[in-house]
């Protein structure tokens, strides 16, 4: 069972603009949501992360916005750079465990 | 630096062949987890340990084990790998597993491939 989903595989920007990747959830009793970047040949590393509590958190360029009644969330990033090309996944855990639940990905390419 | 170290990044068996897929951690993190994924799918957990208590998943099929003589070490073990075992093997660890959002750090993933 999916309980996160991510739909798009990939999404195509161009250097500057606004990124949107987006996210959703099945299970209400997520508590906390992550999002994770992956370059190749490396493992993924932590980017911004959101408690069910808050609607929104920023950190520099990357924005995190969650609509708990659509059991979805967003990340926005402005301005794109081509750096910022990798795959992005979405992940969500529980109240009481750090046991994440991940999306498949998608994948973000910035074009210079 | 604090890290994940994964090795070997690429493993090759054999049908049915038991595999050890190992994970060591310079954090001193309590929790280690063991994620698969496969091709353009999300990771999946499969176990993982706080400290020296071992939790499976449910759905974790039995070929599948884990050892974790020490804070610092893991393994993976595939008693009989099938083809489709072939995989992204992802370490991962956490200082607690409680309170939900403890970011994970992971390592750079062990490739396996089943001939």
């Amino acid at each position: 069972d999916q309980q996160v989903k991510q739909n798009s595989p990939s999404l195509s920007v161009q250097e500057g603009r606004i990124s949107i990747l987006n996210c959703d959830y099945t299970n209400s009793m997520f508590d906390y949501f992550l999002w994770y970047k992956k370059y190749p040949a490396e493992g993924p590393t932590f980017l911004i992360s959101i408690s069910s509590i808050k609607d929104k958190n920023e950190d520099g360029r990357f924005t995190v916005f969650l609509n708990k009644s659509a059991k979805h969330l967003s990340l926005h990033i402005v301005p794109s750079q081509p750096g910022d090309s990798a795959v992005y996944f979405c992940a969500a855990t529980l109240y009481n465990n750090n046991d994440m639940r991940f999306g498949a990905g998608t994948r973000l390419t910035v074009k210079p | 630096d604090a890290m994940v170290i994964q090795n070997p990044r690429y493993q090759v068996t054999q049908f049915g062949k038991p595999v050890t897929l190992s994970c060591s951690q310079t954090l001193n993190h309590n929790v280690m987890y063991w994620y698969q994924q496969k091709s353009s799918q999300a990771p999946k957990l499969l176990f993982h340990y706080y400290d020296k208590d071992f939790n499976n998943e449910a759905d974790t099929p039995d070929n599948f084990q884990s050892r974790r003589p020490n804070t610092s070490f893991c393994f993976l073990d595939i008693r009989s790998p099938g083809l489709g075992d072939a995989a992204m093997y992802l370490c991962a660890t956490s200082r607690s597993r409680t309170g939900g959002g403890e970011t994970q750090y992971f390592g750079p993933g062990t490739r396996l491939l089943v001939l």
